[in-house]
């Protein structure tokens, strides 16, 4: 069965500081997704990840994927309030029907404070 | 605008009230989702369909039905409503041509008494 496990689960940051988000899953995958979802919202994608050594940037967030480790991480640089929210990684992968699906993990809340 | 929407927004039923939550998404996906969210166990598939008239179970399908008559409506049936299906629920579509990058709609909360 394909897990998908983020840590931490819960992340209390000071303003300024640096930190990282660890998305480790159980299966061969090529293709990772990072979301971002604020309280009572909907999810927004933030990043695709195609192929092994992908990295991806925007803002103060960068996305990098190491499919031999099955691993990915994101990387918070000089946290700001307004990134205060929940990151969910997902796993794409294909089942028994030959189609793909999304398996994700169970969310980072981050909450970033002066 | 490209978007996934959902309705209801917000729903109260009681138990053993049928109730439809619909969803439709104006980008021409191929792919459409349901899924639950529950607190510590984030996004659970509950069912999927890859095109019209294709549809197949998720994860957690147990008390709920869907039909894809059209591409772009995709709704979530539930025959007979228990507590136990209270939830976060998000309707999401994608194209399979390069990714299966998913759009999600804005969510439907369900409180079932």
């Amino acid at each position: 069965e394909l897990k998908v496990e983020q840590n931490p689960l819960f992340l209390s940051m000071q303003e300024g500081k640096n930190y990282t988000i660890y998305c480790n899953y159980s299966t061969t995958s090529d293709r990772l997704y990072w979301y971002r979802q604020d309280p009572g919202k909907s999810l927004e994608s933030l990043f695709v990840l195609l192929s092994n050594g992908a990295v991806k940037q925007e803002g103060r967030l960068m996305a990098s994927l190491d499919t031999k480790a099955r691993l990915s991480t994101l990387h918070i640089t000089a946290a700001v309030h307004d990134l205060s929210a929940t990151y969910f990684c997902a796993v794409d992968t294909m089942f028994s029907g030959g189609y793909n699906k999304l398996i994700f993990g169970a969310g980072t809340r981050l909450a970033v404070h002066p | 605008e490209a978007q996934v929407t959902q309705n209801p927004r917000y729903l109260i039923t009681v138990t053993g009230k049928k109730l439809t939550v619909t969803c439709s998404q104006n980008m021409n996906h191929e792919y459409m989702s349901w899924y639950r969210q529950d607190p510590g166990l984030g996004l659970r598939q509950i069912y999927y369909s890859m095109n019209v008239e294709v549809t197949d179970k998720g994860d957690v399908p147990e008390g709920y039905k869907v039909s894809r008559k059209e591409k772009r409506n995709f709704p979530l049936i539930l025959e007979s409503p228990s507590p136990n299906q209270t939830s976060l629920y998000f309707c999401a579509s994608s194209s399979d041509r390069d990714t299966y990058e998913q759009y999600f709609g804005p969510g439907t909360r369900l409180t079932v008494t």
